[in-house]
C-alpha cells in the first residue's frame, strides 16, 4: 500500500460525457502527479500540482484539467470523452521540496482508475 | 532528460538473481538513474535510485557504472511476484520532478 488513494477504481461512460477522478496524496506530500497508461503510448505524464499550484505539464489534451485543493486532495476532470481516453489513469505524489531544490524524491503511485468509454 | 535503453523481455528463474541491465549513454551529471516496476496494471513501485555510487535497499541493488552511462538492477532472490514490467529512468531535478516512462523491460520470474 503506497498510501496514495484513487477513486473510482472503474468508470465506464459513453462517448462526450465528462468524469472527474479524484486522488488523495501520502500524508506530508505537497505534489500530485497525474499520469496515463494506454495499451498503445505506454505510461504517460500528464500535469503536475505543488501545494495548490501547478507546477509542470505533459501530454495534457485541453479537454483535460486538473486541480489540487486546499487539502491537497486533486482531482483529474476530463471531458468530451473520445473511446481513445479508455486508459488506467495513475495519481502519484511526493515530497518534492520546490523548484530549485537538490535532492531526489521518489514518487508513489495509487492504484489507478480504469476508464472506459463506450 | 536523458534516454533509456532497456531489453523489452527477460526470463529468470525463481531464486536466482535476476540482473536487468539499462543504457543510459547521454546521461547527465546531474541526472539520478531511477528504477519503477510495475506490476500487471498495477500503479508502478518505486524501488531505488542512485547518482554514482552502487545503492542497496530492501528490495534490490543498483549497480552503476564509473563512466555512468548504463546501470543493472540486481534482484538477488527472484520470486514470482517480482514478475512485472520494470522501468529505468533517469532525470534532472530542477525541471520538474515527472517521471519520463519508456518501454521497460518485461521480466518473467518462472519456477
Amino acid at each position: 500500500d503506497s498510501g496514495v488513494t484513487q477513486t473510482p477504481k472503474h468508470l465506464i461512460t459513453a462517448t462526450g460525457q465528462r468524469v472527474t477522478l479524484r486522488c488523495s496524496p501520502r500524508s506530508g506530500d505537497l505534489s500530485v502527479y497525474w499520469y496515463q497508461q494506454s495499451l498503445d503510448q505506454g505510461l504517460q505524464f500528464l500535469i503536475q500540482y505543488y501545494n495548490g499550484e501547478e507546477r509542470a505539464k505533459g501530454n495534457i489534451l485541453e479537454r483535460f484539467s486538473a486541480q489540487q485543493f486546499p487539502d491537497l486532495h486533486s482531482e483529474l476532470n476530463l471531458s468530451s470523452l473520445e473511446l481513445g481516453d479508455s486508459a488506467l489513469y495513475f495519481c502519484a505524489s511526493s515530497v518534492d521540496p520546490g523548484a530549485g531544490s537538490s535532492g531526489s524524491y521518489e514518487q508513489y503511485f495509487g492504484p489507478g482508475t480504469r476508464l472506459t468509454v463506450t | 532528460d536523458a534516454k533509456t535503453t532497456q531489453p523489452p523481455s527477460m526470463d529468470c528463474a525463481e531464486g536466482r538473481a535476476a540482473n536487468l541491465p539499462c543504457n543510459h549513454s547521454t546521461i547527465s551529471g546531474n541526472e539520478y538513474v531511477y528504477w519503477y516496476r510495475q506490476i500487471h496494471s498495477q500503479g508502478p513501485q518505486y524501488i531505488i535510485h542512485g547518482l554514482k555510487n552502487n545503492e542497496t535497499n530492501e528490495m534490490a541493488s543498483l549497480i552503476i557504472t564509473e563512466d555512468r552511462k548504463s546501470s543493472t538492477l540486481i534482484l538477488p532472490h527472484a520470486t514470482l511476484r517480482d514478475t512485472a514490467v520494470y522501468y529505468c529512468i533517469v532525470r534532472r531535478h530542477n525541471a520538474g520532478n515527472m517521471l519520463t516512462f519508456g518501454g521497460g523491460t518485461r521480466l518473467m520470474v518462472k519456477p
